[in-house]
């Protein structure tokens, strides 16, 4: 059964650090999405990123960064240069393609809490 | 603008009652999802709908009913028989239906505290 593992369930750093938050994953499946996403204190999810097992370019996005790597599963999120907008609860997500229904399995999220 | 809407934002329940949670989106998308959340957890799928007029449980779906009347709207019934259900309830749609790599959109979810 496929199963996302997010160690750290808090971080807290001082603005301008930077953090890396850890997501390692099990599942059988040869075709699967990995997915990250931000949950600010309003709680509504933000889709951050989606990355696909047969891609393991790592991506950038602004200060966002994703290194995909399959030989470890694992699929870890960095934050460069923190803001204390960037206090929020991170979740690492998986899906996949023998799964009915789009099923996401979530990790217990890892809270980042940036201080001025 | 396109979302997802969720009301009420919060909600109070005596022990006993059956209470409903409203999700509708303007999205157009054809699948739709329920999810609960603890404090300090991750999210469960409670139930999930890819087309009208169907739907399936997910990994906690005892004392929980859902309908899907309409694309748009996903309501969930929180039954008496649920042990436990004061928690943070979040609904969320995705484009299409058998297609795992499409995001997931969130509304901004219901709290519910029984009483």
């Amino acid at each position: 059964a496929q199963k996302v593992t997010q160690a750290q369930t808090e971080i807290s750093v001082v603005e301008k650090e930077d953090v890396t938050l850890d997501c390692v994953y099990e599942t059988r499946d040869t075709t699967y999405y990995l997915f990250w996403y931000k949950q600010p204190p309003s709680g509504e999810l933000v889709f951050l990123i989606r990355r696909n097992s047969f891609d393991e370019q790592n991506e950038i996005s602004g200060r966002y960064s994703w290194n995909f790597q399959k030989s470890t599963s694992s699929f870890n999120f960095t934050i460069t240069a923190s803001q204390v907008v960037d206090s929020a609860v991170y979740f690492c997500a998986l899906s996949e393609a023998q799964a009915a229904g789009n099923k996401l399995t979530f990790g217990g999220g890892t809270r980042v809490l940036v201080k001025p | 603008d396109g979302g997802i809407t969720q009301s009420p934002k919060y909600l109070f329940r005596k022990e006993g009652q059956n209470v409903t949670l409203s999700c509708e989106q303007n999205l157009n998308h054809d699948a739709m999802y329920w999810y609960r959340q603890d404090p300090g957890q991750g999210l469960r799928l409670i139930y999930y709908s890819q087309i009208v007029n169907d739907f399936q449980k997910g990994d906690i779906a005892e004392g929980y009913s859902v309908s899907r009347e309409k694309k748009e709207s996903f309501p969930l019934t929180v039954t008496s028989a649920q042990k436990n259900p004061t928690a943070f309830y979040l609904c969320a749609s995705s484009i299409a239906r058998g297609a795992p790599y499409n995001e997931q959109f969130f509304g901004p979810g219901t709290r519910l505290t029984v009483l």
